[in-house]
């Protein structure tokens, strides 16, 4: 079966660097999403994106994070300057865009921490 | 604001247990209802539930909406080891964002 493919698995940063997450979503899928769970607590939803832009976003994606797909196979979520506060498993998600299949699958994540 | 509600937050039971999980939600513009599985990291997808009354079902598994309660359960009978997880239910909006609760934890014992 297809699947979203996110990298690295692990990433250690230092509070204030900027980090890319990087994610290739299933390959005719054409909604992407990006979301995060910081370690015990629920999945929270940061961004979505479609047609080459955001359709919606949280109020936790602030003018430090940004998303871009540079091509035509990746999805990137970049955060400018990290803090310790950023430390979480981030999933990449995808679903097809018909509206009678709206299943959204995720990719194995990209554990983050921030020093 | 969009919520998604889930109970109990854990549950510990044995083997050939059966077990009934809760998710109450409030969308705006509610499309769909889904239930994941999550054991380490990715969730992976059980169901996607649109229209109430009408049980899904795959193997031990099964779920079903109601629409005008603004719930579902998600049903495992004969439980196993394997089930241990954490399952989630997520809600999606008419925007197509899909609001988490914060999952049910779920252990089985040998």
């Amino acid at each position: 079966e297809p699947e979203v493919t996110q990298t690295p698995s692990h990433q250690v940063t230092q509070m204030g660097q900027e980090v890319i997450l990087r994610c290739v979503p299933i390959s005719n899928h054409l909604y992407f999403y990006w979301y995060r769970q910081i370690l015990g607590q629920k999945v929270e939803f940061l961004v979505s994106f479609y047609n080459n832009e955001i359709s919606e976003k949280s109020e936790i994606f602030d003018d430090q994070f940004s998303v871009e797909r540079p091509d035509g196979s990746n999805f990137t979520l970049k955060i400018r300057s990290t803090k310790l506060e950023d430390s979480a498993m981030y999933f990449c998600a995808s679903r097809l865009g018909q509206s009678t299949n709206e299943k959204l699958f995720f990719g194995s994540g990209t554990q983050l921490s921030v020093l | 604001e969009d919520k998604v509600v889930q109970s109990p937050l854990s549950l510990v039971v044995h083997e050939g247990d059966t077990v009934t999980l809760n998710c109450s939600y409030e969308v705006t513009n509610f499309r769909s209802l889904l239930w994941y599985k999550q054991e380490k990291k990715a969730p992976t997808f059980l169901f996607m539930l649109t229209s109430s009354g009408i049980e899904k079902k795959s193997g031990r598994l099964s779920s079903i909406l109601d629409k005008k309660e603004l719930f579902s359960i998600l049903n495992i009978t004969a439980t196993q080891t394997g089930d241990s997880a954490v399952y989630l239910c997520a809600a999606s909006s008419g925007t197509y964002k899909y609001i988490f609760g914060t999952g049910t934890r779920l252990k089985v014992l040998a």
